[in-house]
């Protein structure tokens, strides 16, 4: 069971916003940022949102990351073919441990 | 731009020791900037993070797994490598090396698949 909780999936058609949720506890996303990352099947993560809303550079405007107390969301907007992709979310966490969502598998329709 | 690159055995006998090295090119091992990571992924399964290590070699681990950990870094060779002992079949799991810490990891290898069986 994974320390940080998300959706285990999502969808939505073409051109849709979809967001994906992230909860944790006071430890993790309350005192930390929060991270992003996208991983296509067969390939390695790759970040996509680092200190709760940044993107690094690359990274297109379509995605957002907000949070709020012990909660963290990413936003998709825009929905496209290639966003279809596993989504995890990850925080530092002050037992010093880096802790991860279980991931949402994001499919496009 | 900075690449890893994951080598090691993809077999290893249970109650052994799996020990794997990341190749580090494009980028100094031995920055200031940055913490060098092991994270794994369970077949079809999320993230865990092993640890990670400075180029001082101050490491740090997770809790989870402290007990079973070695990671090291070899400066003048530009990698960093991790060893993990008295593996079981729950060890079995794509190993990832990358760059970065707390949870902020900004450049991975491709992964490399160790399978623990006899």
């Amino acid at each position: 069971q994974s320390v940080l909780t998300q959706p285990p999936s999502a969808s939505g058609t073409p051109g849709q916003r979809v967001t994906i949720s992230c909860s944790g506890s006071s430890p993790n996303i309350g005192s930390n940022y929060v991270y992003w990352y996208q991983q296509v099947p067969g390939t390695a993560p790759k970040l996509l949102i680092h200190r709760d809303n940044q993107r690094p550079s690359g990274v297109p405007d379509r995605f957002s990351g907000s949070k709020s107390g012990t909660s963290a969301s990413l936003a998709i907007s825009g929905l496209r073919s290639e966003d279809e992709a596993d989504y995890y979310c990850a925080a530092w966490d002050d037992s010093l441990n880096v802790v991860f969502g279980g991931g949402t598998k994001l499919t496009v329709l | 731009q900075v690449q890893l690159q994951e080598s090691g055995p993809g077999l290893v006998k249970p109650s052994q020791t799996l020990s794997l090295t990341c190749n580090v090119s494009g980028d100094s091992i031995r920055s200031d900037n940055y913490f060098w990571s092991w994270i794994r992924q369970h077949p079809g399964k999320g993230l865990e993070w092993i640890g990670y290590i400075y180029y001082s070699g101050r490491a740090y681990y997770n809790p989870s797994l402290k007990s079973r950990v070695t990671i090291s870094i070899d400066t003048p060779e530009n990698h960093f490598s991790l060893k993990l002992n008295s593996v079981t079949a729950a060890d079995t799991a794509i190993y990832y090396c990358a760059r970065g810490e707390r949870a902020n990891f900004d450049s991975w290898g491709q992964g490399t698949l160790v399978t623990v069986s006899s």
